[in-house]
């Protein structure tokens, strides 16, 4: 059973809409972070937190929000999303305690914008 | 220039046979580390194995093995005696600390493995 927990797995959502997924870990970390996943193309990351401080926005469109309230939990905040915002979107989490980690990734919410 | 490279997109292999996955990547870092994910149908990123570019032996995890070749720049994926299970997406990933977060991953494109029965 995955220490990382994501839902929904699933959603569909119109251009106009108002969503969020939520990332839950029940490991102990510190670190968190936000993975999409395009079809065709390679993991791009999108946000770090570490000690629920925001460390990294690759560039991320505001259409894209995170919140970390705690660390064990991370959302994404979504509105006014694209079609080409359909994709896998991946949260993951580290001990947060050093560079030289591993991170553990949960199932994924798969996306799709209408 | 891309950080991480998989020349294979697919690889077929022999139930209960050897397979090697090829990873080559560039970093002017001395200190860095590589990993391999695997990622079936259903999304999940399974984290498989890590290699430190300082570590002087090959990483091995049960039936994976990363043979690393510091000289070469690769760390390639050996999984033995494959299962049908194995049959998934396979994800090279560096982490050094040029070009922004010491935290961060860049996965290569990855390389679809199917086990044949």
């Amino acid at each position: 059973e995955t220490g990382v927990t994501q839902t929904p797995r699933h959603l569909v959502m119109g251009m106009t809409n108002k969503k969020s997924l939520k990332c839950e870990q029940h490991l102990g970390h510190n670190a968190m972070y936000w993975y999409k996943q395009s079809a065709k193309k390679p993991l791009e990351l999108m946000f770090v937190y570490n000690f629920k401080e925001q460390t990294e926005n690759n560039s991320v469109p505001s259409r894209f929000s995170p919140e970390c309230p705690n660390s064990s939990h991370l959302f994404l905040h979504l509105h006014t999303l694209q079609p080409e915002d359909s994709a896998l979107y991946l949260c993951a989490s580290s001990p947060g305690t050093s560079a030289e980690e591993t991170q553990y990734f949960g199932p994924g919410t798969r996306l799709l914008v209408l | 220039a891309q950080k991480i490279t998989q020349t294979q997109p697919g690889m077929f292999v022999q139930e209960k046979e050897a397979v090697t996955l090829d990873c080559t990547y560039d970093t002017s870092d001395p200190s860095y580390g590589l990993f391999w994910y695997k990622q079936p149908s259903s999304g999940e990123m399974i984290f498989l194995i890590y290699q430190g570019s300082y570590d002087q032996q090959n990483a091995t995890e049960g039936r994976y093995s990363l043979n690393f070749q510091k000289a070469r720049k690769s760390a390639n994926l050996v999984i033995s005696a494959s299962q049908l299970g194995d049959s998934a997406m396979y994800f090279c990933a560096m982490r050094d600390r040029l070009g922004g977060s010491a935290r961060q991953l860049t996965f290569g494109s990855g390389t679809q493995l199917t086990v044949l029965p």
